[in-house]
């Protein structure tokens, strides 16, 4: 299973755009790229998930170059309530086999007013 | 869609006892689930991985007889801590994917488990 790093925390403002960058250097050809986010005493919420180039939706845009080593979420004119952990998991989908993603530690992003 | 549920959302318990906690996928059928624990300021460790209509997959360090996992259909799976300890009070949280060409897991509420 791939191995994730990301910062450890971030701050913000509202108002700002957040990149949020993840390393996975050992990605896999069948692996995918998701990301979750987290509040406190909640289980984590899927944001977006990507395999490569760029894939945007409501909340939020995922790039992915095109080694796939890294990728960037990224999340336009943050809110306070966007304050949250955020999770970067890499892990095969169905088609190779159902294969359950393992957590890292997460960035803690704070937004400030 | 996909919506995953979890019952109890908590639970206190005496120290002995055992507990069940269920995880449903209400509107998807969910081939595969998997049971999560996140301890406060922690990330989510992986526990077991169910299959439906088979054993669970349990990762290295669990306990497959303290912590017994079934997954009797494709909507539900249970979790029964048996015996609790206090060192087991921990927040479980399960995940649910459905097995159909791109994948994506989408996790329960989580359980806040209490042992006294």
């Amino acid at each position: 299973l791939a191995k994730t790093t990301q910062p450890i925390s971030m701050d913000s403002y509202e108002g700002q755009e957040v990149n949020i960058t993840c390393s996975h250097n050992n990605i896999a050809t069948n692996d995918y790229i998701t990301w979750y986010q987290q509040f406190p005493s909640q289980g984590p919420r899927f944001i977006i998930q990507g395999y490569k180039t760029k894939v945007t939706n409501e909340v939020a845009s995922l790039f992915i170059p095109a080694d796939r080593k890294s990728s960037t979420l990224s999340l336009p004119r943050v809110s306070l309530s966007d304050t949250a952990v955020y999770y970067c998991l890499v892990g095969a989908t169905s088609l190779s086999g159902n294969t359950p993603l393992v957590f890292g530690k997460g960035t803690r992003l704070s937004v400030i007013a | 869609g996909a919506v995953v549920s979890q019952h109890p959302s908590w639970v206190i318990c005496k120290s002995g006892t055992s507990v069940k906690i269920e995880c449903r996928s209400l509107d998807f059928q969910a081939t595969t689930m998997f049971w999560y624990r996140q301890f406060p300021k922690q990330s989510l460790m992986l526990m077991a991985t169910s299959n439906e209509g088979s054993k669970a997959t349990y990762e290295q360090g669990v306990e497959k007889d303290k912590f017994l996992i079934n997954h009797a259909s494709l909507t539900l799976s249970t979790l029964t801590v048996t015996s609790a300890h206090p060192e087991d009070s921990s927040f479980y949280i399960c995940s649910a994917m459905s097995g159909v060409v791109t994948d994506t897991q989408y996790f329960g509420p989580g359980t806040r488990l209490t042992v006294l």
